[in-house]
C-alpha cells in the first residue's frame, strides 16, 4: 500500500505569509495527488485536484504541483480563514495533515 | 446544489450494530461512485469503503473487512453503512463523500458521530 507522509505536521505562520507543505509518496503515483483543508467541526474541502488543478471557487492563492513521489502544496498569502488543518491524498489513502495555526 | 447528509450516528457499546445512511440530493446519485470516510477524535482521515454506481463493486479497508458493509439505493439516492461488531476504535465522524473521478471526494457530508464505548 502507499503511504503518504506530510511535512511539516505543524506549521506557525502569520498573516500573508507564503506557505508550503510537502506530501512524499512511498511510490511514484504520477499526478494522482490531491490537497484537503479542514477547519475544526467542518468537513474537509477539496482545494486542489490531479496535483495542481485549482478545484472550482478555491482561492488563486492556493496552488499545487509536483509528481511522482513530491508534491507541494502552496499557499502564497496566507489569510485568516487559512487557518486549518490541510490533508493530502491519493486514492484510498490519506496523508497524516498538517496543522497551520497562527504565529 | 449537492447536499449529502448523514444520519444514524450514536452512543453503541462495543460488539453491538448501527446503521448509518447518507441522503444525497442535487445531483444524480447513480451516476458517481461513493465513499464513506472516517476520522477518529483528534486524528486524521481514514477512507472506509466505496462502491460503485450500481453497487456491483464494494472496497473496504483492511481494519473494517468482514464487519462493515456498504451498500446503496439508487432509487431513494442513499448510501448505508451498515456497521457489525463495533469496537472502540471504529468511535469517529463517519462522512460520506462522493467521489468524481480525477476529483476525488468533491463533496462531503457534514458528518455523524459514532461512539463506541459501554
Amino acid at each position: 500500500d502507499i503511504q503518504l507522509t506530510q511535512s511539516p505536521s505543524f506549521l506557525s505562520a502569520s498573516v500573508g505569509d507564503r506557505v508550503t507543505i510537502t506530501c512524499r509518496a512511498s511510490q511514484g503515483i504520477s499526478s494522482y495527488l490531491a490537497w484537503y483543508q479542514q477547519k475544526p467541526g467542518k468537513a474537509p474541502k477539496l482545494l486542489i485536484y490531479a496535483a495542481s488543478t485549482l478545484q472550482s471557487g478555491v482561492p488563486s492563492r492556493f496552488s499545487g504541483s509536483g509528481s511522482g513521489t513530491e508534491f507541494t502544496l502552496t499557499i502564497s498569502s496566507l489569510q485568516p480563514e487559512d487557518f486549518a488543518t490541510y490533508y493530502c491524498q491519493q486514492l484510498r489513502t490519506f496523508g497524516q495533515g498538517t496543522k497551520v495555526e497562527i504565529k | 446544489e449537492v447536499q449529502l447528509v448523514e444520519s444514524g450516528g450514536g452512543l453503541v457499546q462495543p460488539g453491538g450494530s448501527l446503521r448509518l445512511s447518507c441522503a444525497a440530493s442535487g445531483f444524480t446519485f447513480s451516476s458517481y461512485w461513493m465513499s464513506w470516510v472516517r476520522q477518529a477524535p483528534g486524528k486524521g482521515l481514514e477512507w472506509v469503503a466505496n462502491i460503485k454506481q450500481d453497487g456491483s463493486e464494494k472496497y473496504y479497508v483492511d481494519s473494517v473487512k468482514g464487519r462493515f458493509t456498504i451498500s446503496r439505493d439508487n432509487a431513494k439516492n442513499s448510501l448505508y453503512l451498515q456497521m457489525n461488531s463495533l469496537r472502540a476504535e471504529d468511535t469517529a465522524v463517519y462522512y460520506c463523500a462522493r467521489e468524481d473521478g480525477p476529483r476525488p471526494f468533491d463533496y462531503w457530508g457534514q458528518g455523524t458521530l459514532v461512539t463506541v464505548s459501554s
